[in-house]
């Protein structure tokens, strides 16, 4: 069975701070890779994908990938309360797309 | 915008009955998805399809079937509702391969 895990937390992070969230993954044969945000009683949304080895960043978010390892994460530079909420690492091979548990994470003002 | 609706926001079903979930979507994706969502197991896949008539079996398919008669359309069966399959229901597509997946509003069903 294909198998995401993530740390389910909760994480909790001063405003300000730098969130880090971790995921790894059991199929060497993964081509894609997401983080996505789910805010209670909301259905998830993209944050970020990744194809390629290596950092992606967009805004405040980055995205690191390394396939040798079979681990994908996220950081959040400046955490703000607003981004308090769920996030699911999606593993993706050919047609199918896999979760993990999700990781809580808390920004204390 | 990708829109995918599903077609309600909650069910109450009886043990036993047969429960249909609707998913439309309206931007011509390949793929669509369901899911099931229960807290500290995040989402789990039931069915996947990738084409018309296509499904595929996810990782927790007993209790459901799935048709895919048209492009834009994914439905979940259950068989016959049993109290462990109460939980959120959660449809979404995608484009194609190893793309991202948009969600619809999600289903909350209780069987009773």
């Amino acid at each position: 069975q294909k198998e995401v895990e993530q740390n389910s937390g909760p994480l909790s992070v001063p405003e300000g701070a730098i969130a880090s969230l971790n995921c790894t993954y059991s199929d060497r044969g993964s081509q894609s890779f997401f983080w996505y945000r789910q805010y209670s009683g909301k259905s998830p949304e993209l944050i970020m994908f990744i194809y390629s080895n290596g950092d992606k960043e967009d805004g405040r978010f980055t995205a690191q990938l390394n396939k040798a390892s079979q681990y994908v994460s996220l950081l959040i530079r400046d955490s703000q309360p607003s981004d308090s909420a769920t996030y699911l690492c999606a593993v993706s091979f050919n047609n199918d797309m896999r979760f993990g548990a999700g990781t809580r994470l808390t920004v204390k003002p | 915008d990708v829109k995918v609706t599903q077609s309600s926001r909650y069910l109450v079903k009886r043990t036993g009955e047969k429960v249909f979930l609707e998913c439309v979507q309206d931007m011509d994706h390949e793929n669509m998805f369901w899911y099931r969502q229960d807290p500290g197991l995040g989402l789990r896949l039931i069915y996947f399809s990738y084409d018309v008539k296509m499904k595929e079996k996810g990782d927790i398919p007993e209790g459901y079937s799935v048709s895919r008669e048209k492009k834009e359309r994914f439905s979940l069966i259950l068989e016959s509702a049993s109290t462990n399959q109460t939980s959120m229901y959660l449809c979404a597509s995608s484009l194609g391969r190893v793309t991202e997946a948009f969600f619809g509003q999600g289903t909350r069903l209780t069987v009773v």
